[in-house]
């Protein structure tokens, strides 16, 4: 069974940072696996997604990388802003189901 | 950009009524998801449909759950009979292929008095 962690669980930074959220999975057998973004009480809003022949993925200020043989992505954020507050998601999509397994996400707060 | 569209966003029933949780998935997706995500926890995966029919389903899918493609283009959640502990937001999803990626709606906040 597909487990999905996130650490750490939450993180406040000053503006203007660079940081790293950590994913790790325990089934490597992934078709791909996909970073949300979830403000308060809202949907998921897609940022990036890997299939699991790629090594990364890169839009804007987002970089996300796969290890898929240790069982880890991470998700750079570059030049963090408050807009960036949110809490953020990695979801993996096991080869053999139809179904994405979520992690407990990363609760972001970017300070001025 | 196309859109997964979800209504309402905001339902309140009484326990033990029915309620329909409705979604227009993206009109060229072919696989359809309903999850959910019950304050404070894990976005948790219900069901899979495709091809009209369910694909997969979680064992919070029980008998008291069912889906339905109505037509061409809605996408159903159906509780018969709700509970305290079916409070939860609950999102629909959609994706071309089993591969690109999904496109999730905005969510149905359903409170269960």
């Amino acid at each position: 069974k597909q487990e999905v962690t996130q650490i750490p669980a939450a993180l406040s930074v000053p503006e203007g940072e660079n940081l790293v959220l950590n994913c790790s999975f325990t089934d490597s057998a992934i078709y791909n696996l996909q970073w949300f973004r979830q403000d308060p009480g809202k949907g998921l809003t897609s940022l990036l997604l890997i299939q699991s022949s790629q090594r990364e993925q890169t839009s804007g200020r987002l970089n996300a990388s796969l290890d898929k043989s240790s069982g880890r992505s991470t998700l750079y954020i570059a030049a963090s802003q408050p807009g960036d507050s949110a809490t953020y998601l990695c979801a993996v999509h096991t080869g053999t189901a139809s179904k994405l397994t979520f992690g407990t996400g990363t609760r972001l707060q970017v300070t001025l | 950009e196309p859109e997964v569209t979800q209504t309402p966003s905001h339902q309140v029933t009484q326990m033990g009524q029915e309620v329909i949780l409705r979604c227009v998935p993206i009109s060229n997706h072919l696989y359809f998801y309903w999850y959910r995500q019950i304050l404070g926890q894990k976005v948790e995966f219900l069901v899979s449909f495709y091809n009209n029919e369910i694909s997969e389903k979680s064992e919070i899918f029980d008998d008291q759950f069912s889906v339905e493609r109505p037509d061409g283009s809605n996408f159903t959640l159906k509780i018969r009979s709700t509970k305290l502990e079916d409070s939860a937001m609950y999102f629909c999803a959609s994706s071309g292929a089993r591969g690109p990626g999904y496109t999730f709606g905005s969510g149905t906040r359903l409170t269960v008095v």
